[in-house]
């Protein structure tokens, strides 16, 4: 069976800090990937989607990227953290082609103070 | 931007079906109308997704209607466990975008 992992589950960064969270999906090959965040009462923003290694699209224009250096890990990554980086982000994965599901992981709850 | 319109929040007693309307009025010949369900601080769950026909699966079923313009979700007896947000997306490619979703509410 497919499984999603997604760490660490929450952290605690400075402003300006650097950030880096970790995806990784076992059990398929190829997949979609997703980062979505979530500001506290809002609703799901796509930031990046991945169709195959090293290819990244970006939704929103900010202050984070990422990157996948492996069919089945998806990395989102600052340099310099802002206060309004702050939310909870989910990775998730999809079967291609498309038009298929989403699986998401369980998230990790970024507080930047 | 989504291309679905849902209300902010939606009622249902305990043991009653729960309707859970969306409108996609724009959508495209080939864009399948997908729901997920996200539960308080957990990623959303995928519930059902169709294209033209309706669709029942385990958790519910997907009424769309002929023009394709809206659809509804049933959840044929509402449990306490089904209190949680709920999307309609449309989507035919890789880019799966959320609205604000229906918040609902099952009262005991």
């Amino acid at each position: 069976s497919q499984t999603i992992h997604q760490w660490p589950a929450t952290l605690v960064q400075p402003v300006g800090s650097p950030l880096s969270l970790e995806c990784t999906v076992e059990g398929t090959s190829n997949p979609n990937l997703y980062w979505y965040r979530q500001a506290a009462g809002r609703g799901l923003q796509l930031l990046f989607y991945s169709v195959g290694i090293g290819q990244i699209s970006s939704e929103v224009p900010q202050n984070l990227s990422a990157s996948r250096p492996q069919d089945r890990q998806f990395i989102l990554s600052s340099k310099k953290l802002l206060l309004s980086d702050s939310g909870f982000y989910l990775c998730a994965w999809s079967r291609q082609p498309t038009n298929e599901k989403l699986f998401f992981g369980s998230g990790t709850q970024l507080s930047v103070l | 931007d989504a291309k679905t319109t849902q209300p902010p929040s939606m009622d249902c007693a305990e043991g009653r079906a729960a309707n859970l309307p969306c409108n996609h009025s724009t959508i495209s010949g080939n864009e399948y109308v997908y729901w997920y369900r996200q539960i308080h601080s957990q990623g959303p769950q995928y519930i059902i997704h169709g294209l033209k026909n309706n669709e029942t699966n385990e958790m519910a079923s997907l009424i769309i209607t002929e023009d394709r313009k809206s659809s509804t979700l049933i959840l044929p007896h509402a449990t306490l466990r089904d209190t949680a947000v709920y999307y309609c997306i449309v989507s035919v490619d890789d880019k799966i975008i959320f609205g604000k979703g229906t918040r609902l509410h099952i009262l005991p």
